[in-house]
């Protein structure tokens, strides 16, 4: 069974551009979470999906969006980037039972100059 | 609101060292508990779960308990090897759905 595949698993942007990361969950998850995770702040929960709906929204700033698609595959989109962006941002997939198994990806790490 | 806090790391050990990681938890209700685990260059894990008080999850020789009565969920391992080298981090999931809360993490690194 493949696992969680986010792509790209790198990427550069500058400020002020914007950057949209894609994440494909296991086959069957109807569930997709997107976490931002930096030295200084650790795992920050950013939004959960579970079939095209969003359910959940961590504090973050409404430059950062995201959306689910009818097969479960999510993006994330950040706008108008900023230096403090940089990070690894993380998928996770559950069934969407609400046990709180997450399955993770390796992640996209951002680096905005 | 929910929220999860971890001791300081990062933590060098020995091998055959015994491990312990504290981890308290705020929360309304009966959350369930979580010890997930990120290897160098990779996602996180899930290494145990505990869904109700006095329960203890376990794996790969690792432990945790669930305790009401002192919101803990301590880790513990017996004797660590250079594999477990890794970043472990506590959570609680919100009951109404999959929003999972993470502590900080705690980096661990196992010499020889």
């Amino acid at each position: 069974k493949a696992g969680v595949t986010q792509t790209p698993r790198y990427l550069i942007k500058t400020r002020g551009q914007q950057v949209t990361l894609s994440c494909s969950p296991i086959s069957g998850h109807r569930s997709v979470s997107w976490y931002q995770q930096t030295p200084g702040q650790g795992l920050q929960f950013l939004f959960e999906y579970f079939s095209e709906t969003q359910r959940n929204k961590g504090n973050f700033p409404g430059r950062f969006s995201g959306r689910q698609f009818s097969n479960s595959r999510s993006e994330m989109n950040v706008s108008t980037l900023e230096l403090g962006d940089s990070a690894l941002y993380l998928c996770a997939s559950t069934l969407g039972t609400s046990d709180g198994k997450l399955f993770f990806g390796e992640g996209s790490r951002l680096t905005v100059l | 609101g929910n929220s999860v806090t971890q001791m300081e790391g990062p933590v060098t050990l020995s091998e055959e060292a015994f491990l312990t990681i504290n981890c308290t938890y705020t929360a309304t209700g009966y959350p369930s508990l979580f010890w997930y685990v990120q290897y160098p260059g990779e996602g996180l894990q899930l290494l145990l779960k505990a869904t109700k008080a006095d329960d203890k999850g376990s794996n790969k020789g690792f432990e945790a308990t669930y305790r009401k009565e002192t919101t803990s969920f301590h880790l513990e391992k017996g004797s660590v090897q250079v594999s477990d080298s890794a970043v472990y981090f506590c959570a609680l999931s919100d009951l109404s759905y999959d929003k999972v809360i993470f502590g900080p993490g705690t980096s661990l690194s196992v010499i020889p």
